[in-house]
């Protein structure tokens, strides 16, 4: 069965601070997606990342890398040098080959204090 | 701004009533969702559209109906709620099935609903 778990609840750090989110999940798929989404306040989720089974290249995109290792399964999510308008919740999600579900994990609260 | 229009933003309706939330896309999307979201948890899937047809119901009580009238729109009929139906309502697109899918669920901003 897949899942997806967000170890981190809640995460407080000052501007500027470099800040790991940390995303592990469990899949007998082959093939599969993983995705980091974004949850401000307003309520929508945005698309931040998403990475097949088979990319194991981790990307940078500005101050937001990922670290995708299929060996631990794990896909953690770096900010660097944060900024106030990071906080939010982040979601980590697996989704099958179809698309058709998406799991989510229990989300990880940043809180980037000036 | 999300390319996902929800609509209404916020509704409070009683346990009697019949209310709709309504969901629109014009990203040529074939794939369609609704979500729920309780406070301090993940979006939890209720239903799937593709191309129009009904194609996942994660068990959900049939207090709530979904409709696809066509491949831009999503509605979810409401009625007979209870409290604990509360919760964000989310409506989220994605492309759909087929070569060149790449499978990013786009999010609407979501309709706030609370039961008295």
């Amino acid at each position: 069965a897949q899942k997806v778990t967000q170890a981190q609840t809640e995460i407080s750090v000052v501007e500027k601070e470099d800040v790991t989110l940390d995303c592990v999940y469990e899949t007998r798929d082959t093939t599969y997606y993983l995705f980091w989404y974004k949850q401000p306040p307003s309520g929508e989720l945005v698309f931040l990342i998403r990475r097949n089974s088979f990319d194991e290249q981790n990307e940078i995109s500005g101050r937001y890398s990922w670290n995708f290792q299929k060996s631990t399964s794990s896909f953690n999510f770096t900010i660097t040098a944060s900024q106030v308008v990071d906080s939010a919740v982040y979601f980590c999600a697996l989704s099958e080959n179809n698309f058709n579900k998406f799991y989510f994990g229990s989300g990880t609260k940043l809180n980037v204090k000036p | 701004d999300t390319e996902v229009t929800q609509t209404p933003k916020h509704l409070v309706m009683g346990m009697t009533n019949k209310k709709s939330l309504k969901c629109e896309q014009h990203m040529g999307h074939r794939a369609m969702y609704w979500y729920k979201q309780k406070a301090k948890k993940p979006p939890e899937l209720m239903f799937v559209y593709s191309y129009e047809k009904l194609s996942i119901n994660e068990s959900v009580p049939s207090r709530f109906s979904p409709e696809c009238p066509n491949s831009s729109l999503l509605n979810l009929h409401l009625h007979a709620l209870q409290p604990e139906d509360s919760a964000l309502y989310l409506c989220a697109s994605s492309q759909g099935g087929g070569a060149g899918n790449t499978g990013e669920l786009f999010f609407g901003e979501g309709s706030r609903l609370t039961v008295l």
